[in-house]
């Protein structure tokens, strides 16, 4: 079975830009979890999207969004740059958000 | 507000020794427990979890164990090998309808030495 996969791996962006992330979870799974991981900062639940629904979301900004495809595949947007979003961005998919989740190798954002 | 902690950034053993990882929480409504490993460049990696309900759970050289009274849970790995160099997350989820996010520590590096 195929594992979760992120595109792109590497991205780098400047200030005030906009990307958009892609993820595809593993075949039959329908919850999708996004998370930002910072040196600093450790991993950090961005938001969650089970059945094209936004059913969880963290303490970030509006400047990061997401959505959820009826494929279950996901992408996340981070509008308006800033240098502290630096960062890798890790999706995770799971049967239904319950219990374990699986992790995709992430895409490395650099925004210079 | 940290909610899963891991005191410890690093951690070094010898190879054949036992690593004991430790995490603590202070939400007493997470009721799943779980550890991820992660190597550079990877994301990380489910290994082991455990219930609110159980003490403990073993998975071949991994057990997890919970003192729930002490809100304390550590995994041990025995015996130690070199490929189990890593970071090692701590990650719990809350109890409640609608609510299935990840809380992660911010993990503990493990070297371990042949």
């Amino acid at each position: 079975k195929a594992g979760v996969t992120q595109t792109p791996r590497y991205l780098i962006k400047t200030r005030g830009q906009q990307v958009t992330l892609s993820c595809s979870p593993i075949s039959g799974h329908r919850s999708v979890s996004w998370y930002q991981q910072t040196p600093g900062q450790g991993l950090q639940f961005l938001f969650e999207y089970f059945s094209e629904t936004q059913r969880n979301k963290g303490n970030f900004p509006g400047r990061f969004s997401g959505r959820q495809f009826s494929n279950s595949r996901s992408e996340m947007n981070v509008s308006t740059l800033e240098l502290g979003d630096s960062a890798l961005y890790l999706c995770a998919s799971s049967l239904d958000g319950r219990n374990e989740q699986f992790f995709g190798p992430g895409t490395r954002l650099t925004v210079l | 507000d940290q909610q899963v902690k891991q005191n410890s950034p690093s951690l070094s053993v010898q190879e054949g020794r036992i690593s004991i990882l430790n995490c603590d929480y202070t939400n007493s409504m997470f009721d799943y427990f779980l550890w991820y490993k992660k190597y550079p460049a990877e994301g990380p990696t489910f290994l082991i979890s455990i219930s609110s309900i159980k003490d403990k759970n073993e998975d071949g050289r991994f057990t997890v164990f919970l003192n729930k009274s002490a809100k304390h849970l550590s995994l041990h790995i025995v015996p130690s090998q070199p490929g189990d160099s890593a970071v090692y997350f701590c990650a719990a989820r809350e109890l409640g309808a609608g609510s299935y996010q990840l809380t992660f520590g911010k993990g503990t590096k493990l070297s371990v030495i042949p």
